[in-house]
């Protein structure tokens, strides 16, 4: 059974610095890879998607990584900033639920930036 | 564009009672799906649809009906309210079910 975690649970850091986001999976079949971010009471917003194929993926400050064969990907964020603050979360799509939306999340690192 | 609407926001319900979760996206996906979110447990799957007339169980479907008539709905209901389903009830949608998620708003749901 494909299980995801996400290490550390909460992060606390001054503005200015770049940050790295882990999260691990169990099963390495996977098809693709999914950040997402969550504001208090919010929902869930897409920041990027990784196929299994990839090794990374950039969007601005965003860059993720996915190393599959390891069973990791991560997420560094450049120059953080106060608005970086939010619940991120990686959520897998494994080989067998490819052609539904059968995601396994994990249960979030809360990034708190500081002034 | 709205994107992924849910209704309602909140709903507070006592034991025992029925309510429907609405969910309507307007990208004219044909994937949607019903998750719960639990402090410490993440988000699991209730329910998903594949395409209007196709529905099936996700992960922790006990206790929630769903059906799919259109594209653009997909409401779950809860037949008989239990204080084990108070969470937060997200809504979501993709184009392909392989691609991106897209998520709605959340509906906070507490059962007395």
């Amino acid at each position: 059974k494909q299980e995801v975690t996400q290490i550390p649970a909460a992060l606390s850091v001054p503005e200015g610095e770049n940050l790295v986001l882990n999260c691990s999976f169990t099963d390495s079949a996977i098809y693709n890879l999914q950040w997402f971010r969550q504001d208090p009471g919010k929902g869930l917003t897409s920041l990027l998607l990784i196929q299994s194929s990839q090794r990374e993926q950039t969007s601005g400050r965003l860059n993720a990584s996915l190393d599959k064969s390891s069973g990791r990907s991560t997420l560094y964020i450049a120059a953080s900033q106060p608005g970086d603050s939010a619940t991120y979360l990686c959520a897998v799509r494994s080989l067998l639920s490819y052609n539904t939306d059968k995601l396994i999340f994990g249960t979030g690192t809360r990034l708190q930036v500081f002034p | 564009n709205a994107g992924v609407t849910q209704t309602p926001k909140f709903q507070v319900l006592k034991t025992g009672q029925s309510m429907t979760l609405q969910c309507a996206q307007d990208m004219n996906h044909e994937y949607m799906s019903w998750y719960r979110q639990d402090p410490g447990m993440g988000l699991r799957l209730i329910h998903y649809s594949v395409g209007a007339g196709i529905t099936d169980q996700g992960e922790v479907p006990n206790g929630y009906n769903v059906s799919r008539s259109t594209t653009e709905d997909f409401p779950l209901r809860l037949l008989s309210a239990a204080p084990s389903q108070t969470s937060v009830y997200f809504c979501a949608s993709s184009y392909s079910g392989a691609g991106e998620l897209f998520f709605g708003e959340g509906s906070r749901l507490t059962v007395l």
